[in-house]
Parts: C-alpha cells; structure tokens; sequence
C-alpha cells in the first residue's frame, strides 16, 4: 500500500525566501505526482503534474521535481510571497491515488 | 475551458436530518467524478468514485451514498446525517485514467452537523 509523507507539516518563512517542500512516498511504481495548493476553506488547486517519466516540470516561480528511485519529490518556490501562504498537498498516482497530508506554508511580509 | 461546481458552498443541518451535496462539471464529457471528505486537521478521504452514469464505487462503508443521474452530475447524500460527518466534501474529476489523470477539484462544501 502506498503511504505519502510530506514533512515538515507546517513551515514559516520570511518573504522573499527561496523554499523547498518535501513529498515521500514508498512505492515507486508510480505513474504520475501532482502538486496542489489549498487556501483556507477552499478547494485544492492543481499546480503541476509531473509524469514519472519526467524529471522536473516548472510553472512560473514553482519548480517541481521528482525521483522515483529515491521516492521524493520537491516543490521549490522561488522568492516566497504572502501570497504563497497555503497548504500544499502531494498526490501519488499508481494503482490508487494516494494524498499526503499536506504542509501548511505561511509566508511572513 | 472546463469548470466545476459544487452547492451549495455551506450547510449546518442538525443529527438525523437528510443532506444532497451536488457537483457539476462543464466543458467535458464522460469525466470520472470522485467524492473526498476532509475532516478538520486531516488528509483526503475518498468516499467515492464514478466512471460513468449510474456506475458508483464505495470506499467507505457509512450512511452516505452517491448517485451520478447524468454525465456530469454527481450527488452526495444522506438520510440521516450523524455528528461524525461534519467536514468539508470536496468534488473532484478527471478525464484521464481512473487513478492517472490529472485531477480537478471543486470548490467544496462545507457541513456542520449539530
């Protein structure tokens, strides 16, 4: 059975900061792993999926990374805004979907 | 360009009163429809999943069903709601594979059982 792990759970930064946030997960059969974002009693937002063929996929400030292999995957946002504060949540795609629980990002002016 | 809704936005429905959360997909067709709950502080919980009208897969056995009557409709329900499903019921869909495509998600819907 598949188990995502994102760590840390919460993270709190200074604006402009340069960040990395972590996805595990156990089983690298996998087919795809897609980023999202979910603001406070909102829907989740799909940020980037990025195909286990891959091994990076970039939209704007967002990089995301992934190795198989090792079972990670990075999301990095560059030069961090308020407006980055969100909860980020990874989803493994193979057999099932699997969710991580996500880390709560609060980006300080 | 494809578009999701879910209604209605918010809900506060006493113990044993009956509840319908639909979800509405636009600009696709024969999309797989998924239900998810999120309870507060915790992850996802799919409860279930629609590859087409009237095909409806549990993952969770509790006193919530699911009907799609339509292509791109899909409804959540209950009889009589219990404390424990307060939570925030997201909509989400796909036209890729089942457990492969790139997934969307609804606004959501937010319950409070009293």
């Amino acid at each position: 059975k598949q188990e995502v792990t994102q760590i840390p759970a919460a993270l709190s930064v200074p604006e402009g900061e340069n960040l990395v946030l972590n996805c595990s997960f156990t089983d690298s059969a996998i087919y795809n792993l897609q980023w999202f974002r979910q603001d406070p009693g909102k829907g989740l937002t799909s940020l980037l999926l990025i195909q286990s063929s891959q091994r990076e996929q970039t939209s704007g400030r967002l990089n995301a990374s992934l190795d198989k292999s090792s079972g990670r995957s990075t999301l990095y946002i560059a030069a961090s805004q308020p407006g980055d504060s969100a909860t980020y949540l990874c989803a493994v795609s193979g057999s099932r979907l699997t969710f991580g629980e996500g880390t709560q990002l609060t980006v300080n002016p | 360009s494809q578009t999701i809704h879910q209604w209605p936005a918010t809900l506060v429905q006493p113990v044993g009163s009956p509840l319908s959360l639909e979800c509405t997909v636009e600009g696709t067709s024969n999309p797989n429809l998924y239900w998810y709950r999120q309870a507060a502080g915790r992850g996802l919980q799919l409860l279930f999943y629609s590859v087409g009208i009237g095909q409806i897969s549990s993952e969770v056995p509790q006193n919530l069903s699911a009907s799609r009557p339509q292509d791109r409709q899909f409804i959540l329900s209950s009889k009589k709601l219990l404390l424990s499903d307060s939570g925030f019921y997201l909509c989400a869909w796909t036209t890729g594979g089942l457990w492969t495509g790139e997934l969307f998600f609804g606004e959501g819907s937010r319950l409070t059982v009293l």
